[in-house]
């Protein structure tokens, strides 16, 4: 299995809601990352998460809080965003971080804030 | 920012033609990478080029790196309309201890059957 599955495809959220993203791959590996990407622009590094630990902040937002639950799992918690916040968030995973490992990325979840 | 710039930002080009892209990036790097991303969909990794590499062959691509010019090229050969995505370039960058990498602004690639 060399799937990187998100979930939900599509969420549309006001300002004041608290909704959760949620990625998981089977494939073993040891980190796993959330990126944001604006229309016609390249994904943004937004954390890395090693051996189920926060690796990397990359100066987000404290109303996007991330969680690692087990070694397949990784979420995206959402709270209080703004409709700049909308943006497509891709979620992604390599074998570990050390050595230049390929990243696998999911399809994404295209979040609208209104 | 790290990121690399891209060129061209749009390609348009006939079945069957080669398609050519550009990377130049900023810092010393520990390797590149290039990704294809369908419109609104996930990236696909398609091939990584070490430091010490000079060129790298996969199927229809050649990529080339060029260290001293900071700068990489992806070739796609014999284009399908199948092609037609946007291609990002992404760089994992000196000192770096982890595996985060910045991607590039991106081409966009038209492949017209």
């Amino acid at each position: 299995d060399t799937e990187v599955t998100q979930t939900p495809k599509h969420l549309v959220m006001g300002m004041t809601n608290k909704k959760s993203l949620k990625c998981e791959q089977h494939m073993g590996h040891r980190a796993m990352y959330w990126y944001k990407q604006k229309a016609k622009k390249p994904p943004e590094l937004m954390f890395v998460y090693s051996y189920e630990k926060l690796s990397i902040n990359e100066s987000v937002p404290s109303r996007f809080s991330p969680e690692c639950p087990n070694s397949s799992l990784l979420n995206l918690h959402l709270h209080a965003l703004q409709p700049e916040d909308s943006a497509l968030y891709l979620c992604a995973s390599s074998l570990g971080l050390a050595g230049g490992y390929e990243q696998y990325f999911g399809p994404g979840t295209r979040l609208t804030v209104t | 920012s790290q990121q690399g710039e891209e060129d061209p930002q749009a390609l348009s080009i006939q079945e069957g033609e080669n398609a050519t892209m550009n990377c130049s990036y900023k810092t010393s790097i520990n390797n590149l990478q290039w990704y294809r991303q369908n419109s609104g969909r996930g990236l696909v990794h398609l091939i990584l080029i070490r430091s010490n590499e000079r060129e790298k062959h996969s199927g229809r691509l050649r990529v080339t790196l060029d260290t001293s010019k900071k700068s990489s090229s992806l070739l796609i050969t014999a284009s399908r309309a199948a092609d037609t995505a946007s291609y990002f370039c992404a760089t994992r960058w000196v000192p770096n201890t982890g595996n985060q990498f910045y991607f590039g602004t991106g081409t966009s690639l038209t492949v017209i059957p």
